[in-house]
């Protein structure tokens, strides 16, 4: 089955780590850049980060710049969100997305979109 | 950071209805952009992308269109399984920024 499937997250207090996992099954994990999206309840999607297929080219929100650290592990099929000093405002529920693209003709670029999202990983920032 | 403005923030409609949900760039993104679905404490699901191309599995009721700065969602006639929140989402530029959402309920 093609999925994706987070875990890592949980309760952790201000200043504190968690680091995140997406497993990815039923594709071939090392064609796709990826993305963390996150979200907190009852409001609306954030885009967190981006990683290339090969781990060379990331990329990060302003917000979690410094803090946050995506990799992967082509040979285990995982995607990472590596959390450190949290604050409370990082409560949120984190979701893995695949990337896919189509060729846009007109530009010569591709337009990249998330075609497979994992359920997500609660992450609370409380003392 | 690209700027996107859903509109209206939340709608009413009725079961068969046809719905339209706007979302303006805050600057222009050709087709560079994308629409999903969200149910309560579910995943989002893409519908949309590239402006006007339909998602594998999507209902044909689904279309999208626009280009440049204004983009519009429309759902042909509502179903049951439609009420929902949407979201349009642009990767023009990173951040990939997303619309605020557009809650549609059953009026």
């Amino acid at each position: 089955e093609v999925q994706l499937v987070e875990s890592g997250g949980g309760l952790v207090q201000p200043g504190g780590s968690l680091r995140l996992s997406c497993a990815a099954s039923g594709f071939t994990f090392s064609n796709h850049w990826m993305h963390w999206v996150r979200q907190v309840p009852g409001k609306g999607l954030v885009w967190v980060s981006r990683i290339n297929s090969d781990g060379i080219i990331t990329d990060y929100a302003d917000s979690v710049k410094g803090r946050f650290t995506i990799s992967r592990d082509n040979a285990e099929n995982t995607l990472y969100l590596q959390v450190d000093s949290l604050r409370a405002e990082d409560t949120a529920v984190y979701y893995c997305a695949r990337a896919a693209h189509t060729f846009d003709f007109w530009s010569g670029y591709y337009i990249w979109y998330f075609d497979l999202w994992g359920r997500g990983t609660l992450v609370t920032v409380s003392s | 950071d690209i700027q996107m403005t859903q509109s209206p923030s939340s709608l009413s409609a009725s079961v068969a209805d046809r719905v339209t949900i706007t979302c303006r760039a805050s600057q222009s993104i050709s087709t560079y952009l994308n629409w999903y679905q969200q149910k309560p404490r579910k995943a989002p699901q893409l519908l949309i992308y590239a402006a006007s191309s339909l998602q594998s599995g999507v209902p044909s009721r689904f279309s999208g269109s626009g280009s440049g700065t204004d983009f519009t969602l429309t759902i042909s006639s509502l179903q049951p399984e439609d009420f929902a929140t949407y979201y349009c989402q642009q990767t023009h530029s990173t951040p990939h920024t997303f619309g605020q959402g557009t809650k549609l309920e059953i009026k």
